[in-house]
């Protein structure tokens, strides 16, 4: 089973600035990667797939990079709704589809 | 628009069973995957069963194998999700879950989620 970790568990950052997420794969997942945002009390909701394309909706302030082992999810400025929970997933290697832990976005 | 309206969550003792439904609209429900994720409280989310689009394949999370079995009704537009043995480790919200693209014929990521269902398991 592939192990998805993601840092920081919890990331500080002030309105208008820069936040970058990791994502890391115990394995190559190529960039079968995808990340989903979730508000207290609200459903996940998917913001990225294929390692780099946004969905459909989605904000261009949010980006996604990178390929095998190493992602990162980078929100270049924050606005008050993006503070939320973060969570990578890996959709290579099916069952499962293993998610990351969640990094928590706080208003610095 | 895509809907998925989940129902069936409650209180159930440690050992009881419980069954979850999920309703299907707005898209053709018989040509996806469709799975179940859950979230512990103050946790982060876990995939725990998938089916394919005519039932011939499933799979499920080594934590719930033997106890959990999901099935779907195309006719009907409806996936469920029959919770057996329950023990306080599967209290959690149970999302519904699916997407439309595949690689090689096997679900990918989640494009529509459900608002969930809290299964509680306490006695």
């Amino acid at each position: 089973e592939i192990v998805m970790t993601q840092s920081p568990a919890t990331l500080s950052v002030s309105p208008g600035e820069r936040a970058t997420l990791s994502c890391r794969a115990s394995q190559s997942v190529s960039s079968n990667l995808a990340w989903y945002q979730q508000k207290p009390g609200q459903a996940p909701r998917l913001l990225i797939y294929g390692a780099s394309t946004r969905a459909t909706g989605i904000p261009a302030r949010f980006s996604g990079s990178g390929s095998g082992t190493e992602f990162t999810l980078t929100i270049s400025s924050l606005q008050s709704e993006d503070f939320a929970v973060y969570y990578c997933q890996q959709y290579n290697n099916w069952p499962p589809g293993t998610f990351g832990q969640g990094t928590r976005l706080e208003i610095k | 628009e895509v809907q998925l309206v989940e129902s069936g969550g409650g209180l159930v003792q440690p050992g009881g069973s419980l069954r979850l439904s999920c309703a299907a609209s707005g898209f053709t429900f018989s040509s996806y995957w469709m799975s179940w994720v859950r979230q512990a409280p103050g946790k982060g989310l876990e995939w725990v069963a998938n089916i394919k689009q005519d039932g011939s394949e499933k799979y499920y999370v080594d934590s719930v194998k033997g106890r959990f079995t999901i099935s779907r009704d195309n006719a009907k537009n409806s996936l469920y999700l029959q919770m057996n043995s329950l023990r306080a480790e599967d209290t959690a919200v149970y999302y519904c879950a699916s997407g439309e693209f595949e690689i090689g014929g096997y679900p990918t990521y989640f494009d529509y989620w459900g608002q969930g269902t809290l299964v509680t398991v306490s006695s």
